[in-house]
């Protein structure tokens, strides 16, 4: 079974500043089956990268996703004031079919 | 506009039983991987179950296998989750998402959740 874990878990950032998200996992990960989502309180997740660094429709350039194996990054790369959120890795490449990470808290 | 909108969930108490539906709206269901996740009040989010699009092939994550079945009805395009012998640990909201494809995918479309109280 594959486990994943999110650090750091709470990330106080200013606006402007570059945000860096880490996943990793206890198995390798094929790195077309890496996503990560934005949840905001509330709110539904959204779907931000799959496949490690495809963007999902409408997601801004300022979000970019990168790794392979065990080791993945999400990089934000100036926060803007809506990207204050919860942000959860999920890999969908190995029983069980899909699992999420903890999840980064990105905070002000 | 492609849209997910779950119902059915509510107050149950121990033991009990619901029935969850996701009314899906704005795209070919029949084409897609159509998934369950939950989140418990103040936690992360947990896969609960998946079913592929001809509904042939039905998955679930351990700590639900065997309590519920994941099912759907292409010709109304609705999913469904049966939930049978709840316990307290299955509090949380529901939420349907469409996969991004028929195999294997990330999860681009999501409802809006509906919530499981057993208590």
């Amino acid at each position: 079974e594959i486990v994943l874990t999110q650090s750091p878990g709470t990330l106080s950032l200013s606006p402007g500043e570059r945000a860096t998200l880490s996943c990793r996992a206890s198995q390798s990960v094929s790195r077309s089956y890496l996503a990560w989502y934005q949840q905001k309180p509330g709110q539904a997740p959204r779907l931000l990268i799959y496949g490690t660094s495809s963007r999902a429709t409408g997601i801004p350039d300022r979000f970019s996703g990168s790794g392979s194996g065990t080791d993945f990054t999400l990089t934000i790369s100036r926060l803007e004031p809506e990207d204050f959120a919860v942000y959860y890795c999920q890999q969908y490449s190995s029983s069980p079919l899909f699992t999420f990470g903890p999840g980064t808290k990105v905070d002000i | 506009e492609v849209q997910l909108l779950e119902s059915g969930g509510g107050l149950v108490q121990p033991g009990g039983s619901l029935r969850l539906s996701c009314a899906a709206s704005g795209f070919t269901f029949s084409n897609y991987v159509m998934s369950w996740v939950r989140q418990a009040p103040g936690k992360g989010l947990e896969w609960v179950s998946s079913i592929n699009s001809r509904g042939g092939s039905k998955y679930y994550a351990d700590s639900v296998q065997g309590q519920f079945t994941i099912s759907r009805d292409n010709s109304k395009n609705t999913l469904f989750l049966q939930m049978n012998s709840l316990r307290a640990e299955d509090t949380a909201v529901y939420y349907c998402a469409k996969g991004r494809s028929d195999w294997l995918d990330a999860f681009d479309i999501w409802g809006q959740g509906t919530m499981v109280t057993v208590s």
